[in-house]
């Protein structure tokens, strides 16, 4: 079985200060893909990143930073210099080869202006 | 253009009625998914189709059946729905099976039963 635990269930930090969400996973395959959506307020799902467990690279796109620890089972995302138009529920997932989804319960961000 | 459109948006229906929600993608892709969301924001698999073919069917009350006229369209029937059927049903999308890439979801669509 596959499990992925997001243990934070709503953050609320003020304008320009940096936020981490936590996110650990469980599975016993050796290949397999995690990823990281955005649900903004309107209720769609945006993709944010993925990575595959062989490639523990950290990553960084403008505010976002993505770290990668395979020894610890954890994917965290972490949003620098917050903006009020972050704030949305961030949501973990992790898929097999059979394509199923499998997410995290989401964290909730709020940022104050 | 929408990657992958649903309709509608939202739905509000009586308990017992049947309903479907339609959903189509125009990316080319082989893989569709249905997910449920419930009012906690859970977000949950029910079904998968690649090339028209069901290859996921999560455990979801057979009052739920998946439709897919051709691989661009993965529509979702409700029959007998119940209050418990309310919540925000995502479609998605995916390339050819077998393939790293991430899935594209639809705007989802509200449904509520009253």
């Amino acid at each position: 079985a596959q499990k992925v635990t997001q243990a934070q269930t709503e953050i609320s930090v003020v304008e320009k200060e940096d936020v981490t969400l936590d996110c650990v996973y469980e599975t016993r395959d050796t290949t397999y893909y995690l990823f990281w959506y955005k649900q903004p307020p309107s209720g769609e799902l945006v993709f944010l990143i993925r990575r595959n467990s062989f490639d523990e690279q950290n990553e960084i796109s403008g505010r976002y930073s993505w770290n990668f620890q395979k020894s610890t089972s954890s994917f965290n995302f972490t949003i620098t210099a917050s903006q009020v138009v972050d704030s949305a529920v961030y949501f973990c997932a992790l898929q097999r080869d059979d394509y199923k989804l499998s997410f995290g319960a989401g964290t909730t961000v709020t940022v104050r202006a | 253009d929408t990657a992958v459109s649903q309709t509608p948006k939202y739905l509000v229906t009586q308990m017992g009625n049947d309903k479907s929600i339609k959903c189509e993608q125009n990316l080319g892709h082989d893989t569709m998914y249905w997910y449920k969301q419930d009012s906690k924001k859970f977000l949950k698999i029910m079904f998968s189709y690649n090339n028209k073919e069901l290859i996921i069917n999560e455990t979801v009350p057979n009052r739920f059946s998946p439709k897919s006229p051709d691989k661009a369209h993965l529509n979702l029937h409700i029959n007998s729905l119940e209050l418990g059927d309310s919540a925000v049903y995502f479609c998605a999308s995916s390339p050819i099976r077998g393939v790293n890439t991430e899935a594209f979801f639809g705007q989802g669509t509200r449904l509520t039963v009253v």
